[in-house]
């Protein structure tokens, strides 16, 4: 089995500019959640997937989207980027129906985003 | 702000010692969880107290949840270097509009010196 995959582990963008991130999620696991995690803070929900559609979205503006697709992996993409934006970005996978209460939540290793 | 929030920040004990850190959350809960994160790393579930549970043990961590105070600890009994990590609280919500979101504390760094 394997567990919830990241890519790229690091990138180094310029501001304005975009950027992509993946996630695979955990075999058997069907929705998927994005956090942000600045230096010394804690993860910051961004928004949740299930069966394709977004299942929810914390305080981040439309500049912040994603996607998923049919075999529950994830993308998360992040346009305009402002300096604000560095922080690691981390994917969560879970084999709860996204509609029922949160339990454990298994976590990739995060890809860490630097805007200069 | 619904966000737990762990203290100490940090705390530094010696091998062998036992370390206890607190959350402090502020609306209903389901359920209140307890992660651990190596520096720069992803996060690791260790366990999970649901609301009408008042106490939870798995090996050498002890879990309490006092949801008329809002709060919970975490106990690690006979500490390891290993043990050297960040830990984070983390609710959901009760609140329909908010279904499957965490609310993560800052967390506390705890150092095990050897």
């Amino acid at each position: 089995e394997t567990g919830v995959t990241q890519s790229p582990t690091h990138l180094i963008k310029t501001r304005g500019q975009q950027v992509t991130l993946r996630c695979s999620s955990q075999s058997g696991h069907n929705t998927v959640s994005w956090y942000q995690q600045a230096l010394g803070q804690g993860p910051q929900f961004i928004f949740q997937y299930y069966r394709e559609e977004e299942n929810g979205r914390g305080n981040f503006p439309p500049r912040f989207s994603g996607l998923q697709f049919p075999n529950y992996s994830s993308e998360l993409n992040v346009n305009a980027l402002e300096l604000d934006d560095s922080a690691l970005y981390l994917c969560a996978s879970s084999p709860l129906p996204g509609r029922e209460r949160t339990g454990e939540l298994f976590f990739g290793e995060g890809s860490r985003l630097t805007v200069l | 702000s619904q966000q737990g929030e762990e203290d100490p920040q940090a705390l530094s004990i010696q091998e062998g010692e036992n370390a206890t850190m607190n959350c402090s959350y502020k609306t209903s809960i389901n359920n209140l969880q307890w992660y651990r994160q190596n520096s720069g790393r992803g996060l690791v579930h260790l366990i999970l107290i649901r609301s009408n549970e008042r106490e939870k043990h798995s090996g050498r961590l002890r879990v309490t949840l006092d949801t008329s105070k809002k709060s919970s600890s975490l106990l690690i009994t006979a500490s390891r270097a290993a043990d050297t990590a960040s830990y984070f609280c983390a609710t959901d919500s009760n609140r329909g509009s908010t279904l499957g979101r965490l609310y993560f504390g800052r967390g506390t760094q705890l150092t095990v010196w050897p």
